[in-house]
């Protein structure tokens, strides 16, 4: 089974960048998946931030994109989130997953990871 | 862009019962319709993906149908660890991936 495991500051400045790393066990992350990032402000519903498939491929959604670059790492079987520019309206728990084979479903999930953005 | 809106918000039940949760899109949306299982303090949990399929050790209980605008998540019989927030999601609108607000299953 597949293991998702979210790693990074829990707390960031103002207009800095946001950085977090999922690694991924259970799984290559050169399988034919794509590996995506979810967040979840607190008390509120999910928003899907992105996703990367192994060659770099990447989807982001439009009301982000702008600010959002998402990259994997063979060697290391990992994938990472930079969200650039951040605010107080950015501060949620950062979720990786893995899309379920076909393309439109979330199928795993690390554990998240809580992310402040405050001065 | 697809608004997925669910209702109810809250929902108070005891364990036992039997209970439907719905999911309506804005407009007509591919067949690939997921539900996901919330709890406190945790990652949302795949429970139905392509609208009627069960993902991998969900319980029978759960069972998704629907088409079109209108689609439905039903419990058959409520066990205490059911009690949780549930969230419909499409991907209709590729790459964009939409999830409805969630419903509240709490324990009367």
């Amino acid at each position: 089974q597949v293991q998702l495991q979210e790693s990074g500051p829990g707390l960031v400045r103002p207009s800095g960048t946001l950085s977090l790393t999922c690694a991924v066990s259970g799984a290559s992350i050169r399988s034919d998946k794509w590996w995506s990032w979810v967040r979840q402000p607190p008390g509120k519903g999910l928003e899907w931030i992105g996703e990367v498939y192994h060659t770099g491929s990447t989807y982001y959604n439009p009301s982000l994109k702008s600010r959002v670059t998402i990259s994997v790492d063979k060697s290391q079987n990992h994938f990472s989130l930079n969200l650039d520019s951040v605010t107080a309206a950015d501060t949620a728990v950062y979720f990786c997953a893995s899309v379920l084979w076909g393309g439109s479903e979330l199928e795993y999930w690390g554990r998240g990871i809580l992310v402040t953005v405050s001065s | 862009e697809i608004v997925l809106t669910q209702s109810p918000a809250t929902l108070s039940l005891s364990p036992g019962e039997r209970v439907t949760l719905s999911c309506r899109a804005s407009q007509s949306v591919s067949s690939k319709l997921a539900w996901y299982q919330q709890k406190p303090g945790q990652a949302p949990r795949l429970l139905i993906h392509g609208t009627s399929n069960r993902a991998t050790g969900i319980p029978v209980r759960f069972s998704g149908s629907g088409s079109g605008t209108d689609f439905t998540l039903t419990i058959s019989s409520l066990e205490p660890e059911d009690f949780a927030v549930y969230y419909c999601q499409e991907r209709s609108n590729w790459p964009n991936y939409s999830f409805g607000q969630g419903t509240k299953l709490d324990m009367k």
